[in-house]
């Protein structure tokens, strides 16, 4: 069974930066794309980038261009999404997603972000 | 940037009534995917190219479109299917469009 088991929630100061993992399992890590999805509060999807696993390269919507990096540790079959100098926009669940010929066919439970000083 | 325009916003329908959700683009796209999400759950994919129902998704859903105009359709709302729906492209950029909430009446 594919599994997308991300970390638990974060609070993060104004200025600061935080960490969610993503760990895959049930599935060949490096054989699929990873996307990461925003949700604030009350609010729909948004699109934040990729990352293949595999080669490491990476593509961003160009408003998480300065915000987000994607990595991924091919050891651990792990996913991972650093957010930097955290505002109160950035407050939302962050869901790593699993694509298959362009479907997000598996999704994480999502990760909390809360920025507050 | 390929914008996608939901609409409605939201919708209530009784049980049995047939429900179409449509999504157009700013430009034209090959295809749509549909995803459903209901509150505190992540979500869950359920049209993908345009008309291919995924895994699960009971046959009352339907997928139809090209260009610039798709829709989602439940033939018999059921209440179950109260949620929201998100239509998504990947001709250009990644982008989703707003959401439908789907409400019982």
């Amino acid at each position: 069974e594919v599994q997308l088991q991300q970390s638990g929630p974060e609070v993060g100061r104004p200025g600061s930066s935080v960490k969610i993992s993503c760990k895959a399992s049930g599935y060949t890590f490096t054989d699929y794309v990873m996307n990461w999805v925003k949700q604030s509060p009350g609010q729909g999807l948004e699109w934040i980038g990729w990352i293949d696993p595999e080669y490491g390269s990476t593509d961003y919507a160009e408003k998480f261009k300065k915000k987000a990096t994607l990595t991924a540790d091919t050891s651990s079959s792990t996913a991972y999404i650093q957010l930097s100098s955290l505002t109160s926009e950035d407050t939302a669940t962050y869901f790593c997603a699993r694509i298959t010929y362009y479907v997000m066919d598996a999704w994480g439970q999502g990760a909390s972000v809360t920025v507050s000083s | 940037e390929i914008v996608l325009t939901q609409s409605p916003t939201t919708i209530a329908a009784s049980p049995g009534e047939k429900v179409t959700i449509t999504c157009r683009a700013s430009s034209s796209v090959s295809y749509m995917y549909w995803y459903q999400q209901k509150p505190g759950a992540s979500p869950k994919p359920w049209i993908y190219d345009t008309s291919k129902l995924a895994s699960g998704v009971p046959n009352r859903f339907s997928g139809s479109g090209s260009g610039t105009s798709y829709s989602l359709t439940i033939n018999t709302m059921e209440t179950e299917d109260a949620a929201t729906y998100y239509c998504q492209q990947w001709s250009s950029t990644l982008t989703f469009g707003s959401g439908t909430k789907l409400e019982i009446k």
